[in-house]
């Protein structure tokens, strides 16, 4: 079946960078938009950006922008999200979640990882 | 950038019908997808494209769009609807924005 699984909680200090593994498995690795969306302690959901297979684009929200990578490794089928710079804002659970295309919705989300940002 | 507007809280005594809305300028030219989500657990689709029910999704849920506002609506509500609901769009600069979520609550 489709899954997507991610790597495990990390903790990190400020100023550190962060990069969380989302490996796909049960679809077509190169036909379907990665997303990562992340959601703080009590709060709602925040879509960081998209890795788009097709030509490797990608696009990021502004409030990441210059902060924010998204590779791929095609070999792994895994999508790679890394956030720099990181304050104890960024504490929260990261998804990687498929994406159909653009305009549509999100139908498969991995189980999360936990970042947590602290001195 | 596309702001998309929801209640904090619904409640609903079991058994009746909740409706959540969300709110967002011309919302009724954008497709809306609506997600559950159960503590600590990951978002669930539930309704895509308006009012598309995926594989799985009791015909219980349904969803409508008009004007400046889209509708979540959960029939004969039950227990185990207690959730987050959060709708979805694309905004005009292909980014994808989240409402900030309603907690629905069954009495």
């Amino acid at each position: 079946q489709v899954q997507l699984l991610q790597s495990g909680a990390e903790v990190k200090k400020p100023g550190a960078s962060v990069k969380v593994s989302c490996k796909a498995s049960g679809y077509t690795f190169n036909i379907y938009y990665m997303h990562w969306v992340r959601q703080a302690p009590g709060q709602g959901l925040e879509w960081m950006g998209l890795f788009n297979p097709s030509g490797s684009r990608t696009n990021f929200a502004q409030k990441f922008q210059g902060r924010v990578a998204m590779t791929r490794d095609t070999s792994t089928s895994t999508v790679y999200m890394e956030l720099r710079s990181l304050k104890s804002e960024d504490t929260a659970v990261y998804y990687c979640a498929r994406g159909i295309g653009s305009g549509s919705h999100i139908d498969v989300w991995g189980q999360g990882t936990l970042v947590t940002v602290s001195s | 950038s596309y702001v998309l507007t929801q209640p904090p809280s619904v409640s609903v005594a079991p058994g009746k019908t909740a409706r959540i809305t969300c709110g967002g300028n011309n919302i009724g030219t954008k497709s809306v997808h609506w997600y559950q989500q159960k503590p600590g657990q990951a978002p669930v689709l539930v309704i895509n494209y308006d009012s598309d029910r995926p594989s799985g999704i009791p015909e219980r849920f349904s969803g409508s769009n008009s004007g400046n506002t889209a509708t979540l609506t959960i029939s004969r509500v039950e227990a185990a609807d207690e959730a987050d609901y959060y709708c979805q769009v694309w905004d005009t600069s292909s980014d994808v924005v989240f409402g900030g979520g309603t907690k629905l609550t069954v009495l």
